[in-house]
């Protein structure tokens, strides 16, 4: 049991690169979400799923795109890379519905825009 | 107005004294679960603790308590007995329905257990 895995770990791009971060999760969880945390910020939501299909915008979605097309996998896409999404993000995972279901978080991509 | 406000961003403590970080949070949903995370320097992200809006009882996990005051809206976490490796940083979420049972974290506490 893998549980939530990202890939890279580590990224640097240029300006206005495009690229892929990956998530899998292997536990059936219906949500999956991405964050990003910048110092003294917490980690705010980029975007979230509740299931395959089905996607949702988070409180900082500019220059994101996710989809979901499997329970198991959950990918962002950096459209236009800019300095400004320097940053670490973070993938997680749970079952939905109310009760403790907490999220299960991936060890991170650190991503440098030069 | 934020979610989740911690309003520490620092907080040092002596080894195995207690040590409480502050966590208010703003809902009008009577149902939402609020939660615990830790980060240490190595920046994956450690579930700690769970408490549910309707449960009676303040949660408890080994050395981590929740003191969860309803009407105050409030979900301060205790370390008892604090340890060199409870160092890190500590983040209250929320999750509420609204939005697939979304969650909302805040900005922080850095914590530091001096010998």
């Amino acid at each position: 049991n893998a549980g939530v895995t990202q890939t890279p770990k580590f990224q640097v791009l240029k300006t206005g690169q495009s690229m892929t971060l990956q998530c899998a999760q292997d536990m059936n969880h219906e949500y999956m979400s991405w964050y990003r945390q910048d110092p003294g910020m917490g980690l705010r939501l980029i975007h979230y799923s509740v299931g395959a299909g089905i996607t949702d915008q988070g409180e900082v979605p500019n220059g994101y795109n996710v989809s979901r097309s499997t329970t198991e996998d959950f990918p962002l896409r950096l459209l236009s890379a800019a300095p400004s999404q320097t940053s670490v993000y973070f993938c997680a995972s749970s079952y939905s519905g109310t009760g403790r279901n907490e999220q299960f978080f991936g060890p991170g991509t650190r991503l440098t825009v030069l | 107005a934020q979610k989740i406000t911690q309003t520490q961003p620092g907080m040092f403590v002596q080894e195995k004294e207690a040590v409480t970080l502050d966590c208010t949070y703003d809902t009008s949903d009577p149902s939402y679960g609020l939660f615990w995370y830790k980060q240490p320097s190595s920046g994956e992200m450690i579930f700690l603790i769970y408490q549910g809006s309707y449960d009676q009882q303040n949660a408890t996990e080994g050395r981590y308590s929740l003191n969860f005051q309803k009407a105050r809206k409030s979900a301060n976490l205790v370390i008892s007995a604090s340890q060199l490796g409870d160092s890190a940083m500590y983040f209250c979420a929320m999750r509420e329905p609204a939005g697939g049972n979304q969650f909302y974290f805040g900005t922080g506490t850095s914590l530091t257990v001096i010998p």
